[in-house]
């Protein structure tokens, strides 16, 4: 079945120490995006990308980082310098691209937890 | 800034009872507004989606309303029942730059009691 996957679903870092979550989509969607989600707050924008090997900062970009070298695959690293990263993290795609939105699907996401 | 809004926070309703979810928006220049569930440490699984040349949206026993020109939406559910208790989100997709931009609200909490 067509999806987004997210792993791992759990993770636990020491302080000091860059994670990477991985984020795989198989529904030949061009957009792709990472957001943060923290509890009482609405899904913040972390990074998002329109096609391959381009991205942009969203939001609260600082302390992370992505890559897209896959038209599948939008990887996000948690670096040592996110200062409070212990979060649930959401991967999601979409199928339009600049200035149309499409409909938003979204993976089960990550949740971080620094030691 | 778009801001998303939705009250109440929490909501807990009898089983059989229809209820209404509210979403506000600060800024009509929005192409689309979008209806999520979320469970429990889970992803949003979209429910609805009202392109914004739309009135509403209907599946099952869910209907979502866009009213662009009052910055509201609402999202129906007729004859609830104990599985539906889980966060409704609602977010509104438009333009950032160029470039799409979705903005979500913090979500209401609905408990439906058997």
């Amino acid at each position: 079945d067509g999806g987004i996957t997210q792993s791992p679903k759990y993770l636990f870092r020491k302080e000091g120490q860059n994670v990477t979550l991985s984020c795989e989509q198989n529904l030949n969607h061009d957009a792709m995006y990472w957001y943060r989600q923290d509890p009482g707050q609405g899904l913040r924008l972390i990074y998002y990308s329109q096609i391959v090997n381009d991205f942009q900062k969203g939001d609260i970009a600082e302390g992370y980082s992505v890559s897209r070298e896959k038209k599948e695959s939008f990887p996000l690293t948690v670096t040592s310098a996110q200062k409070n990263p212990t979060a649930f993290y959401l991967c999601a795609s979409t199928t339009r691209g600049q200035r149309r939105t499409g409909e938003l699907f979204f993976g089960e996401g990550s949740r971080l937890t620094v030691l | 800034k778009q801001e998303v809004t939705q009250i109440p926070a929490a909501l807990s309703v009898p089983e059989g009872e229809n209820l209404v979810l509210n979403c506000s928006f600060t800024d009509s220049a929005i192409y689309n507004l979008q209806w999520f569930r979320q469970d429990p440490g889970k992803g949003l699984t979209s429910l609805l989606l009202i392109q914004s040349s739309q009135r509403e949206q209907t599946s099952g026993r869910l209907n979502a309303s866009l009213d662009k020109s009052s910055g509201r939406s609402t999202l129906y559910i007729a004859a609830s029942q104990p599985g539906d208790s889980a966060t409704y989100l609602c977010a509104s997709g438009g333009d950032s730059g160029g470039y799409q931009k979705v903005t979500f609200g913090t979500g209401t909490k609905l408990q439906v009691i058997p």
